[in-house]
């Protein structure tokens, strides 16, 4: 079955540096990848996501890229705030939406 | 719009009582869902998905279960509670390819 690898699994930035976060997959036939920020105490909300034909997404400071050759796509979030402090989870899922594997989470702190 | 409510909120149970969490889904048909638990500071683990009434697909075996009585109502349950049974348990509905969470249920089981 597929496994999704996610690294680091803490990250502190300082406010206004760029924070890149990492997931691998296994399963080739994976096609969407959606990336989820996970505020304390709350469910997990979808940020930002993208396809199997596309190699980066970007919706203003958040921007994705994918390599399906390496098996590898990444979470780049820029001017980074407070505010983005959160843990963000990568996941993969094979027929668009199916069922869904998840990253271990990435603890993400921004530093004022 | 859609929305996904759960309840209740929050759960403080003794070992070996009886469980029900309930998620239910507004604004959308015959949408998958799905029951995930999360361990504290651990990832999101599948549990249960659905893609319609009475459809449920177990991914791990456990003492859980879950039924879906009707279309946007899914109801996740156990007989006994284990200690390891204590979590963050998060229902998802899906629409399109999207999955969209609900706000979540914190058990504690003592």
């Amino acid at each position: 079955g597929e496994n999704v690898e996610q690294h680091p699994s803490t990250l502190s930035v300082q406010e206004g540096d760029s924070a890149v976060i990492k997931c691998t997959y296994s399963d080739s036939a994976s096609n969407y990848f959606p990336w989820y920020k996970q505020e304390l105490g709350k469910g997990p909300q979808l940020i930002i996501d993208i396809r199997s034909n596309v190699g980066e997404k970007k919706d203003q400071r958040i921007a994705v890229t994918l390599n399906k050759t390496a098996k590898h796509f990444s979470l780049h979030i820029t001017e980074t705030q407070p505010e983005d402090s959160a843990v963000y989870f990568c996941a993969a899922s094979k027929n668009y939406g199916q069922n869904f594997v998840f990253g271990p989470g990435t603890r993400l702190s921004v530093l004022p | 719009s859609q929305t996904i409510h759960q309840w209740p909120a929050t759960l403080v149970q003794p070992v070996g009582s009886p469980l029900s969490l309930e998620c239910t889904v507004e604004g959308t048909s015959n949408p998958n869902l799905y029951w995930y638990r999360q361990a504290a500071g651990r990832g999101l683990q599948l549990l249960f998905y659905s893609v319609g009434i009475g459809q449920i697909s177990s991914e791990v075996p456990q003492n859980l279960s879950a039924s879906r009585p009707q279309d946007r109502q899914f109801i996740l349950s156990s007989k006994k509670l284990l200690l390891s049974d204590s979590g963050f348990y998060l229902c998802a509905y899906l629409r399109a390819h999207e999955q969209y969470f609900g706000p979540g249920t914190r058990l504690t089981v003592t």
